[in-house]
């Protein structure tokens, strides 16, 4: 495996439903983002991981859980979720603070909550 | 305050012709980074491009080249003789060095259709 990979690729959940989104990264980063993208909208930075610290948080609902396990592993749980939480879940990686940061990007999550 | 505009929220053309798609970005860092990235249809974010802001030479890469200048604070990107593999979501982005996180701000995006 090479890059940002997710799984799973597309996910389909009932509000009172608990899923789990992981990611990981095969390039040595020690940083970890999770960006939600609704549809015509522009993308969101949801967390922000560095050295499996949250240094980011942008007022994120509760029901939307980040954890980072080690550097190359990032989850987002996910528990009674809201239909306009429906959207493409992307996850990225960068290594911090080597200037300039290029974030690389996974697949994303497809998520349809009905 | 860091922003990132583009303006065409869709274009379309037709094959073989040249395009390009406009980002403006506004900050007070003297020192901060412009992005590209490409967005097809299967949601993976790609990454084409990065430039500083010390480094106003314009870069061309196969059909794709940047012309960054920091006098209009715009990095725009022409696709030559676009083939229908050009459509996608393109987005341009900024970051500023000192930022803790590495955080990037996204322009809106402008969705590319190349029609055959």
């Amino acid at each position: 495996e090479t890059g940002v990979t997710q799984t799973p690729r597309h996910l389909v959940m009932g509000m009172t439903n608990k899923k789990s989104l992981k990611c990981e990264q095969h390039l040595g980063h020690n940083a970890m983002y999770w960006y939600k993208q609704s549809a015509k909208k522009p993308l969101e930075l949801m967390f922000v991981y560095s050295l499996e610290e949250r240094v980011e948080n942008n007022s994120v609902p509760s029901r939307f859980s980040p954890e980072c396990p080690n550097s190359s592993h990032l989850f987002l749980h996910l528990h009674t979720l809201q239909p306009e939480d429906s959207a493409l879940y992307l996850c990225a990686s960068s290594q911090l603070p080597t200037a300039p940061q290029t974030q690389y990007f996974g697949p994303g999550t497809r998520l349809l909550v009905l | 305050a860091q922003k990132v505009t583009q303006a065409q929220t869709e274009i379309s053309v037709v094959e073989k012709e040249d395009v390009t798609l406009d980002c403006v970005y506004e900050t007070r860092d003297t020192t901060y980074y412009l992005f590209w990235y490409k967005q097809p249809p299967s949601g993976e974010l790609v990454f084409l491009i990065r430039r500083n802001s010390f480094d106003e030479q314009n870069e061309i890469s196969g059909r794709y080249s940047w012309n960054f200048q920091k006098s209009t604070s715009s990095f725009n990107f022409t696709i030559t003789a676009s083939q229908v593999v050009d459509s996608a979501v393109y987005f341009c982005a900024l970051s500023e060095a000192n930022n803790q996180g590495g955080k990037l701000i996204f322009g809106q995006g402008t969705e590319l259709s190349v029609k055959p």
